[in-house]
């Protein structure tokens, strides 16, 4: 599976838009793009995932990059609730037995 | 919405004795995982299971065993505790669907060995 790099941490006011970069250079072409966020304590729980084309859900939107190099996860309307750690995972579909979280990114939404 | 449980969330005990961390899930998936995360790190694949009767080690060696008699139950043993075996131990669930698989995790067992 690919690695991934993601800045360490990031800061977000508010209801304003955070934007979460994610670089893997050396993803294969059937691999997916996962994010998942951890907040303190809890185990992580799933935010989107895609291949190439961009996707919203509920949550957040995943833009991948046309050469699918890099993502990055937007959370619209940012609140103090989305303070966590933001993983960003590169993996073949129905592969589980490597899945690399990396250290991901801490983002800290202030008011 | 995930059914995916750990038990106890926090357990702290002595070196040598045997312990047990339990992990259960109601959506029928076959698939499940332990990991193991050090404050402030990244999660470590320790086990993981295709079905009933079937486990294998994930690329973090543990001390620590699994079985996998019933698919909803996925318990992982410990012989004989050690310090170095404190973490926090997170079990995770997944079942494939169009777009790739999405694992589903337990809110973890905090293990504190003295």
């Amino acid at each position: 599976d690919a690695k991934t790099t993601q800045p360490p941490s990031m800061d977000c006011a508010e209801g304003r838009a955070a934007n979460l970069p994610c670089n893997h250079s050396t993803i294969s072409g059937n691999e997916y793009v996962y994010w998942y966020r951890q907040i303190h304590s809890q185990g992580p729980q799933y935010i989107i995932h895609g291949l190439k084309n961009n996707e919203t859900n509920e949550m957040a939107s995943l833009i991948i990059t046309e050469d699918r190099k890099s993502s990055t996860l937007i959370l619209p309307h940012a609140t103090l609730r989305d303070t966590a750690v933001y993983y960003c995972i590169v993996r073949v579909r129905y592969n589980f037995n490597k899945f690399y979280f990396g250290s991901g990114t801490k983002l800290n939404v202030k008011p | 919405e995930a059914d995916i449980y750990q038990t106890p969330r926090y357990l702290v005990i002595g070196t040598g004795k045997k312990i047990t961390l339990e992990c259960s899930q109601t959506m029928g998936h076959d698939k499940m995982y332990w990991y193991q995360q050090d404050p402030g790190m990244e999660l470590h694949l320790i086990h993981y299971s295709y079905g009933v009767n079937s486990t294998e080690k994930g690329d973090l060696s543990s001390e620590s065993t699994v079985s996998r008699i019933r698919t909803e139950h996925f318990p992982l043993t410990l012989e004989s505790a050690r310090p170095s075996h404190t973490s926090q131990y997170l079990c995770a669930s997944s079942e494939g669907q169009v777009g790739g698989d999405i694992q589903y995790f337990g809110a973890g067992t905090r293990l504190s060995v003295l």
